[in-house]
């Protein structure tokens, strides 16, 4: 069974503070990586990709990558209250059918 | 990006009969899947939508229960059928272009309640 590990949280922040978000997933053939945000009653938008190790950066999202541990990460700096939603991250996988598996998400709280 | 349009967005249904969702792409995509999000929970993928053949189906789920449309690039349909009150959840459509890295565009979903 392929899976998608997350800290289901919550996690709470102080406004202005450093938010980081896990993930491990157990499939060493995964591909792509994805941070989704959902907010409560929407459905997912999606916040990073990161294909290859290390780190990408985009505004204040860094997505980290560690294939050697099957690691994904997410820090969210200077956090505002309208960061606070629910935080998927997701792998998709190409050998034997492309497909998206989803972790059960980590629920985020920032407060003012 | 891509524009997904799912009907219906709610709807309350009696314990035994079926349903049909449907989702509209705005666009040509290469790929389209269906998702069950149960409150509270995360997403758990229920088929593939093949277009002009079978979908394939995720563990746990059949097509006896869940059949699936996918007539052209565009459109796919999700049948739950003989619905329990275990079959209240979000249903979501999704779609993604080969090519484009995997991102997943999602449908607003549709809110089945089973009475």
């Amino acid at each position: 069974q392929k899976e998608v590990e997350q800290n289901s949280g919550p996690l709470s922040v102080p406004e202005g503070a450093i938010a980081s978000l896990n993930c491990t997933y157990s499939d060493r053939g995964s591909q792509s990586f994805f941070w989704y945000r959902q907010y409560y009653g929407k459905s997912p938008e999606l916040i990073m990709f990161i294909y290859s190790n290390g780190d990408k950066e985009d505004g204040r999202f860094t997505a980290q990558l560690n294939k050697a541990s099957q690691y994904v990460s997410l820090l969210i700096r200077d956090s505002q209250p309208s960061d606070s939603a629910t935080y998927l991250c997701a792998v998709t996988e190409v050998t034997g059918g492309f497909k998206t598996i989803f972790g059960a998400g980590t629920r985020l709280f920032v407060k003012a | 990006s891509a524009v997904i349009s799912q009907k219906p967005s709610r709807d309350i249904c009696q314990r035994g009969t079926s349903l049909t969702i449907q989702c509209q792409v705005d666009s040509q995509v290469t790929m389209m899947f269906w998702y069950r999000q149960q409150p509270g929970q995360s997403l758990t993928l229920i088929a593939t939508a093949n277009q002009g053949s079978e979908a394939t189906y995720e563990s746990g789920f059949v097509i006896d229960k869940f059949p699936i449309s996918r007539p052209n690039l565009t459109f796919s349909t999700l049948t739950v059928s003989n619905m329990s009150p275990e079959d209240s959840s979000i249903y979501l459509c999704s779609a993604a272009r080969q090519g484009a890295g995997g991102e997943l565009f999602f449908g607003e979903g549709s809110r089945l309640t089973v009475l």
